[in-house]
């Protein structure tokens, strides 16, 4: 089955830089790759996500890239802020729910 | 339009007592499913349905049945709690597959 691993699991930067979370696969038949954002106690949100046919997708601060090649992809948010501040979990999917595999998680704390 | 709701928030079972975890959806999405989170191990799908009438199993769904009368439901029952089972659930719901997952607040589970 599908493997995703997802690193760092923690990772602390200063406001303003940025941060980066990368994440590998290992299913090659994976097209779909979601990011979610956890907030402490609350539940998981999709903050953007990136399709095999795409390289990179970019929301105002964040942005995905893909290398299929290489099986893996990477998060990059710019500018951090505090409310940045969260877990972020990767997924991998290549269609059907059995087929959804999420990373393990990268707490990212923003120190003001 | 409420989206993805769970009830209950909070739960405490005794070793072998059973339970139903509730999640309703109002976006008449044909996908749902249940996720547990445990530290440092992500989202584990546990059973999913791909419309009403049809489930099937995830990751990890011993000590866990599931069933899908109408669209909008999709309750999760535990047969006979285990300590194991202490965990957050979470109830997710999707336009298709490989489309974003909408997520209930979630239920925090304690098995003693």
């Amino acid at each position: 089955g599908e493997n995703v691993e997802q690193h760092p699991s923690t990772l602390s930067v200063q406001e303003g830089d940025s941060a980066v979370i990368k994440c590998t696969y290992s299913d090659s038949a994976s097209n779909y790759f979601p990011w979610y954002k956890q907030e402490l106690g609350k539940r998981p949100q999709l903050i953007i996500d990136i399709r095999s046919n795409v390289g990179e997708k970019k929301d105002q601060r964040i942005a995905v890239t893909l290398n299929k090649t290489a099986k893996h992809f990477s998060l990059h948010i710019t500018e951090t802020q505090p409310e940045d501040s969260a877990v972020y979990f990767c997924a991998a999917s290549s269609g059907g729910y059995q087929k959804v595999t999420f990373g393990t998680g990268t707490k990212l704390q923003v120190i003001p | 339009n409420a989206g993805v709701t769970q009830t209950p928030k909070f739960q405490v079972l005794k070793t072998g007592q059973s339970m139903t975890l509730q999640c309703a959806q109002d976006m008449n999405h044909e996908y749902m499913s249940w996720y547990r989170q445990d530290p440092g191990m992500g989202l584990r799908l546990i059973h999913y349905s791909v419309g009403a009438g049809i489930t099937d199993q995830g990751e990890v769904p011993n000590g866990y049945n599931v069933s899908r009368s109408t669209t909008e439901d999709f309750p999760l029952r535990l047969l006979s709690a285990a300590p194991s089972q202490t965990s957050v659930y979470f109830c997710a719901s999707s336009y298709s597959d490989n489309s974003p997952l909408h997520f209930g607040n979630g239920t925090r589970l304690t098995v003693t």
